[in-house]
């Protein structure tokens, strides 16, 4: 159980454009997802945390105008990356817990994005 | 001063060797603690979830906290090549269930 999927695993875009990765909590429901950063051989950095039905909370720095976060059902979340740029390559990774797990957070495979 | 602190590594060990990894916290406040496995290019994947001071172990797994000293580890028995990967101590940071990470110890294990 406690599955989550990603979908792209890899994304290879041009500078300017705008796009979508998304997070499925494929055997339960995930009431908190949580969305990652992570450079070679650096350890995750959290950018966001969504609940679902609310806006998500940005970590400082982030800048929620490009990384647009969408959790409107107990079972997807959707990261935008817009107006993509090459400084924003990077291994993407979400989390997903539900409401009876409390702290026990259950990873996706990620995101590999490649802005050229 | 990191909130978690680990050991990067990289770590060597041949096989069937045991394998200590290690982290310490400042926040005396932490309860739960994690052990995260990730293999290269994929999502970490949770080995262990502690609470209390002592030891949990879990087949070849075993996990030990240390609140006096706000110092966790993991130990790995009879490593094998399969369990060369990067591994990561958490701790929730906050009723938010926001995870601190450590920065990952990477782990080869030669056959």
């Amino acid at each position: 159980g406690a599955v989550v999927s990603q979908h792209p695993s890899r994304v290879i875009c041009k500078s300017g454009t705008s796009v979508k990765i998304e997070c499925r909590s494929l055997d339960f429901q995930a009431t908190t997802m949580f969305w990652y950063r992570q450079f070679p051989k650096q350890s995750l950095m959290l950018m966001a945390t969504s609940n679902e039905g609310s806006k998500a909370t940005y970590e400082q720095g982030v800048e929620k105008d490009k990384f647009l976060i969408n959790h409107a059902s107990l079972t997807l979340s959707t990261l935008t990356v817009t107006s993509a740029h090459p400084e924003d390559s990077s291994f993407y990774i979400c989390s997903a817990s539900s409401a009876g797990s409390t702290d026990t957070q259950y990873f996706g495979p990620g995101t590999r994005l490649t802005v050229l | 001063q990191k909130e978690v602190e680990q050991d990067p590594g990289p770590l060597s060990v041949p096989e069937g060797a045991i394998v200590s990894l290690n982290c310490t916290y400042s926040n005396s406040a932490f309860q739960y603690f994690m052990w995260y496995r990730q293999y290269s290019r994929k999502g970490p994947e949770l080995l262990m979830y502690t609470y209390s001071s002592g030891n949990k172990e879990d087949g070849r797994f075993t996990a030990q906290v240390d609140k006096s000293s706000k110092y966790i580890s993991l130990f790995i028995r009879d490593s094998q090549p399969s369990d060369s990967a990067t591994y990561l101590c958490a701790t929730p940071r906050s009723s938010a269930r926001q995870l601190t990470f450590g920065s990952g110890t990477q782990l080869t294990v030669l056959p």
